[in-house]
């Protein structure tokens, strides 16, 4: 792995299904972030995460739930689909929490019907 | 509150020189960032400011003026794979970066 992916590339998911997006960075960065990004609206914070073992609630965690069980890995789920999270989701990390450098991954284009 | 705002387009000349402006107002602030997103593709980091001033970094440039809360991009040799939008985001108190929709740059031949 070199930087950080994201799987699946893309879904097409039914409401109220359970749904887990992958994110995996080999960076050893201590911060990671979930974006959802819509048409013409800029990124939006989702779920955040300063260190492994803490997560906190960005702008719009409503519906969505993560964990950090360790460095490289972090999971966003979820729990009950609805077609207004129908949207493009972006994976990102940073060495800190304070960095203005982000890597993003390449994304997953999700759509719930 | 906080606020940010961003032309939604821009049009240039291939290798002419083009400037984004960014103005925002943040809850506390720590820096702003600049990224770069084709369409259908992921942001890229492009630079980060948090003290006064310009940096340059080859054909691409960012000014930060804190007291005016007010930034810029400058970009040189306009090229067509510049065509893209750039993002403004300035880091507020929570250490968040702030993001809008962006300016689209159209290069023309």
């Amino acid at each position: 792995i070199a930087g950080i992916t994201q799987a699946p590339t893309s879904q097409i998911l039914a409401a109220g299904r359970r749904m887990t997006l992958r994110c995996t960075q080999d960076m050893r960065h201590n911060a990671m972030y979930w974006y959802r990004q819509d048409l013409g609206l800029g990124l939006r914070l989702i779920h955040y995460s300063n260190t492994a073992g803490t997560t906190g609630k960005g702008e719009v965690p409503d519906g969505y739930s993560v964990s950090r069980a360790n460095t490289d890995d972090f999971p966003l789920t979820l729990a009950s689909a609805v077609p207004s999270q129908t949207s493009v989701y972006f994976c990102a990390s940073s060495v800190a929490g304070e960095s203005g450098e982000q890597f993003f991954g390449p994304g997953t284009r999700l759509t719930v019907l | 509150g906080q606020s940010l705002e961003q032309p939604s387009e821009v049009t240039a000349v291939e290798g002419a020189i083009v400037q984004i402006n960014c103005t925002y107002q943040t809850s506390g602030f720590y820096g702003l960032s600049w990224y770069q997103q084709h369409d259908g593709g992921a942001p890229t980091f492009l630079s980060y400011n948090v003290l006064d001033g310009l940096e340059e970094k080859g054909r691409f440039s960012s000014f930060l003026s804190r007291s005016k809360g007010y930034s810029y991009l400058l970009l040189k040799e306009l090229q067509m794979k510049d065509s893209a939008s750039y993002l403004c985001a300035p880091m507020d108190s929570n250490y968040q970066l702030i993001w809008g929709a962006g300016t689209k740059l159209i290069i023309k031949p």
